[in-house]
């Protein structure tokens, strides 16, 4: 089955600086990237996603990176703030397949002030 | 709003309890799925349904079982609940259409003792 590896697990950033989530997926066949962002306390909530016909989405100052050669994805914040401390959670599944979602471990992002 | 909702949001049990955690929707999708959320192992799927019909294990089906009481309805039940299933579960849904994103309830906090 599906394995998704998720790094880094913690990420403390200046308020204002960029951070980078990454993940490696183990199935050639997937084919649907989604970033899921979880509030403390909260419901997981989709925040971007990227099919695999696409190597880069950007929505306002999130974006996505997709490699499918070598089988990883990145999240990338940029001007980050406060209210984007969180835990992001990246997943990977066959579109075609039920979109069962393998998710990685997730990363606690911290915006420090 | 349409919606996902789950119940009891928080409960707490005996081990060799029998206990059902309910999900029920209001946006009109086919697809259900049960996860369990444990920290530092991200989300994990349990169960999944296509449709009132169909219902498939996922990677931790293991000592839960599942009822897919119409469309709208994802019940999950832990037969004899140990101590090792204290998690938080949540319940997502899809549609089969054209968007891959997965739609979180709130969760259910539980806790065998």
């Amino acid at each position: 089955g599906e394995n998704v590896e998720q790094h880094p697990s913690t990420l403390s950033v200046q308020e204002g600086d960029s951070a980078v989530i990454k993940c490696t997926y183990s199935d050639s066949a997937s084919n649907y990237f989604p970033w899921y962002k979880q509030e403390l306390g909260k419901r997981p909530q989709l925040i971007i996603d990227i099919r695999s016909n696409v190597g880069e989405k950007k929505d306002q100052r999130i974006a996505v990176t997709l490699n499918k050669t070598a089988k990883h994805f990145s999240l990338h914040i940029t001007e980050t703030q406060p209210e984007d401390s969180a835990v992001y959670f990246c997943a990977a599944s066959r579109a075609g397949g039920g979109n069962k979602l393998t998710f990685g471990t997730g990363t606690q992002l911290k915006v420090e002030l | 709003d349409a919606d996902v909702t789950q119940t009891p949001r928080n409960r707490i049990t005996k081990t060799g309890k029998r206990i059902m955690l309910e999900c029920s929707q209001t946006k009109g999708h086919d697809r259900m799925y049960w996860y369990r959320q444990d920290p530092g192992l991200g989300l994990r799927l349990i169960y999944y349904s296509f449709d009132v019909k169909d219902i498939n294990k996922g990677e931790i089906s293991d000592g839960y079982s599942v009822s897919r009481q119409a469309q709208a309805k994802f019940s999950l039940s832990l037969e004899s609940a140990i101590p090792n299933q204290t998690a938080l579960y949540f319940c997502a849904t899809s549609d089969s259409g054209v968007s891959y994103e997965q739609y979180f309830g709130p969760g259910t906090r539980l806790t065998v003792t």
